[in-house]
């Protein structure tokens, strides 16, 4: 049971170029987040998704776009890169409400831009 | 939208009692976690609260005043291992259906000898 996978786990970029983070969860969760952890800054909601086909905004969009093709995979997808997008991003499931609802983590994609 | 507030660090000695509070405001609160995230990995679950009281796991306590908008973390007998970013976060019911999660900035726990 591999939970959440998340690759690259660091990824140096040029200003202006794009990418994509990748993002697999093996648990049948229908949440998924992407979260941006900048240094003592706490985390950050990047996007989110209810379930296959459902994405939306979360707290700091901008830059970045989503797709939940499948419940397994939820992309990241950076466009033209800046340097204020300098970060750790990590993603994130859970199954919803139910007991406790915790968010399961990856294990975190260390991304610089210069 | 929601504020939490939490202290950004602390240090405590090993084998003491650490508490580290967090207060937040938000609507449609739907529960409140604590998250340990050691430097450079990923945060790992600690404990939730939904209804008011304390809860209690091993040598970590979690408390909640929904009224209040409090919690706090209680850390007995600590040891150096526990040196660690504590994140405070709090889950919000939207209408859509959403379970979002909200963090603080964490506390950064330093354990000294």
């Amino acid at each position: 049971n591999a939970g959440v996978t998340q690759t690259p786990k660091f990824r140096i970029l040029k200003i202006g170029q794009s990418m994509t983070l990748q993002c697999a969860q093996d648990m049948n969760h229908n949440y998924m987040y992407w979260y941006r952890q900048d240094p003592g800054m706490g985390l950050k909601l990047i996007y989110y998704s209810v379930g296959a086909g459902i994405t939306d905004k979360g707290e700091v969009p901008n830059g970045y776009n989503v797709s939940r093709s499948t419940t397994e995979d939820f992309p990241l997808r950076l466009e033209l890169a800046a340097p204020s997008q300098t970060s750790v991003y990590f993603c994130a499931s859970t199954n919803g409400g139910g007991a406790t609802g915790e968010l399961f983590f990856g294990e975190g994609s260390r991304l610089t831009v210069l | 939208g929601q504020n939490i507030d939490q202290p950004t660090e602390m240090t405590a000695t090993e084998g003491a009692i650490v508490q580290i509070n967090c207060t937040y405001q938000t609507s449609g609160f739907n529960g409140l976690f604590w998250y340990q995230q050691h430097a450079g990995e990923a945060p790992t679950f600690l404990s939730y609260n939904v209804l008011d009281g304390l809860e209690e796991k091993g040598r970590f306590s979690s408390f909640l005043s929904r009224s209040k908008g409090y919690s706090y973390l209680l850390l007995k007998e600590l040891q150096m291992k526990d040196s660690a970013s504590y994140l405070c976060a709090v889950r919000d019911h939207s209408g859509a259906g959403s379970y979002q999660l909200t963090f603080g900035k964490g506390t950064k726990l330093s354990v000294i000898p």
